[in-house]
């Protein structure tokens, strides 16, 4: 069983569209988290989110929209796509929000034509 | 963010043994992780440092020193299937985590 699950593993969509990537974690965590990798490799946190509270929103643009109907889930919706969009969206979780160990998903490819 | 660096690429034979730097700011700093991700892959856990010293786990130690903002990875008997990057991630205050950009490690036979 994967731990963390995301959904779809990759999304080719055009410019101005509007697109949602699931997360699911099957570990019992507290905490989960959306991670943005640009083609640099560079990942940088976008969300995090405890007990379905959200503790960060690190200056994403509101075309960004996460929910976390559960604590095991936690979704983005993504509103009027643009290029820059493009790059890899991974989810991840921890036990709690003090403990540093993250579980990452295997990665969402989004390529914003 | 925070001021995570580290070297954007190194090579090293198998069998030798490799170091990977990191700084990092010290402001609001709680501890110090290390993950490795292959090309196309999610990156995965090898080690967290809180304390002062060196941790070892196997072929791969990390060091942390908290009054210098460094910190290092160390990996012995290099494999081939070691050729990865590595990313050196600081944990803040609120649970932030910021990443380094990773060290792309090649390692030739």
């Amino acid at each position: 069983d994967t731990a963390v699950s995301q959904t779809p593993k990759y999304l080719v969509t055009q410019m101005g569209n509007d697109k949602s990537i699931k997360c699911e974690q099957n570990l019992g965590h507290d905490t989960m988290y959306w991670y943005k990798q640009d083609s640099k490799k560079f990942l940088k946190i976008m969300f995090s989110y405890n007990n379905k509270e959200l503790i960060i929103n690190e200056t994403v643009p509101n075309r960004f929209s996460p929910k976390s109907p559960d604590k095991a889930h936690l979704n983005l919706h993504i509103n009027s796509l643009e290029l820059g969009d493009s790059a890899v969206y991974f989810c991840a979780s921890s036990p709690s929000l003090n403990t540093g160990e993250l579980f990452f998903g295997e990665g969402s490819r989004l390529t914003v034509l | 963010g925070q001021n995570i660096d580290q070297p954007t690429e190194m090579t090293a034979t198998e069998g030798a043994i490799v170091q990977i730097n990191c700084t990092y700011q010290t402001s609001g700093f709680n501890g110090l992780f290390w993950y490795q991700q292959h090309a196309g892959e999610a990156p995965t856990f090898l080690s967290y440092n809180v304390l002062d010293g060196l941790e070892e786990k196997g072929r791969f130690s990390s060091f942390l020193s908290r009054s210098k903002g460094y910190s290092y990875l160390l990996l012995k008997e290099l494999q081939m299937k070691d050729s990865a990057s590595y990313l050196c991630a600081g944990g803040y205050n609120f649970n932030k985590f910021y990443f380094g950009s990773g060290t792309k490690l090649n390692v030739k036979p």
